[in-house]
């Protein structure tokens, strides 16, 4: 069973607060890393895919940062607003198979 | 809005219940996935169909569980004699192929009493 785990469980920042999250996952037959934003009763959004080992990916100001031989991926976000309040998860997708989810971080930007 | 749409968005039910939930993929893609969410984990897949084949099912999905896609577009998650167990919120997502990202719909929230 392929685990992926995310850290923190949840977070509580001010408005205006930089904040980082962790995803862990196994290193091996790696493919792809996505990662995904939920905000309450929207469909989770598509934020960042990424295959490369050094990848890093941005939009606005959110960005992401992937290390495939020790197995984990960055998610930081510049300047909170409440708005980035929801829950960021990380799906493995390894090859040939299919995605596993992390359990998620809930981020709960506070104005 | 990704432009997959699920109904109903909410669900309750008695235990022994029958219910059917819909999946509008978007029109295009070639593969359409379930998933099922539980409170404090991430969602963890059901089932998965190429057009309107099931390639494949997990452990997870028990006999009561049956899926369909009957001509390669929307599909139905059907769960027969429904338990209390059951109760989470079922999410449906569709891809152009196996390696391409992931577009999820709302969801729909099953509570079963």
């Amino acid at each position: 069973i392929l685990n992926v785990e995310q850290s923190p469980q949840s977070l509580h920042v001010q408005e205006g607060d930089s904040t980082n999250f962790t995803c862990s996952f196994p290193s091996s037959n790696f493919y792809a890393l996505h990662w995904y934003r939920w905000e309450t009763a929207k469909s989770p959004e598509a934020l960042f895919v990424m295959t490369l080992n050094g990848d890093e990916k941005k939009k606005g100001r959110i960005s992401a940062t992937l290390n495939t031989k020790e197995g984990y991926s960055y998610l930081y976000i510049k300047g909170s607003q409440p708005e980035d309040s929801a829950t960021y998860l990380c799906a493995f997708a390894p090859y040939g198979q299919n995605f596993v989810f992390g359990p998620g971080t809930r981020l709960s930007v506070l104005p | 809005d990704t432009g997959v749409s699920q109904d109903p968005r909410h669900k309750i039910t008695k235990r022994g219940q029958n219910v059917t939930f819909r999946c509008d993929p978007i029109s295009e893609h070639n593969r359409l996935y379930w998933y099922r969410q539980t409170l404090g984990q991430g969602p963890e897949f059901l089932t998965y169909f190429q057009n309107e084949a099931q390639l494949e099912k997990s452990r997870l999905l028990s006999d009561r569980f049956s899926a369909e896609r009957p001509k390669g577009s929307f599909s139905t998650l059907e769960i027969q004699r429904t338990e209390q167990g059951d109760s989470a919120m079922y999410l449906c997502a569709s891809s152009l192929d196996g390696l391409e990202t992931q577009y999820f719909g709302p969801g729909t929230r099953l509570l079963v009493l």
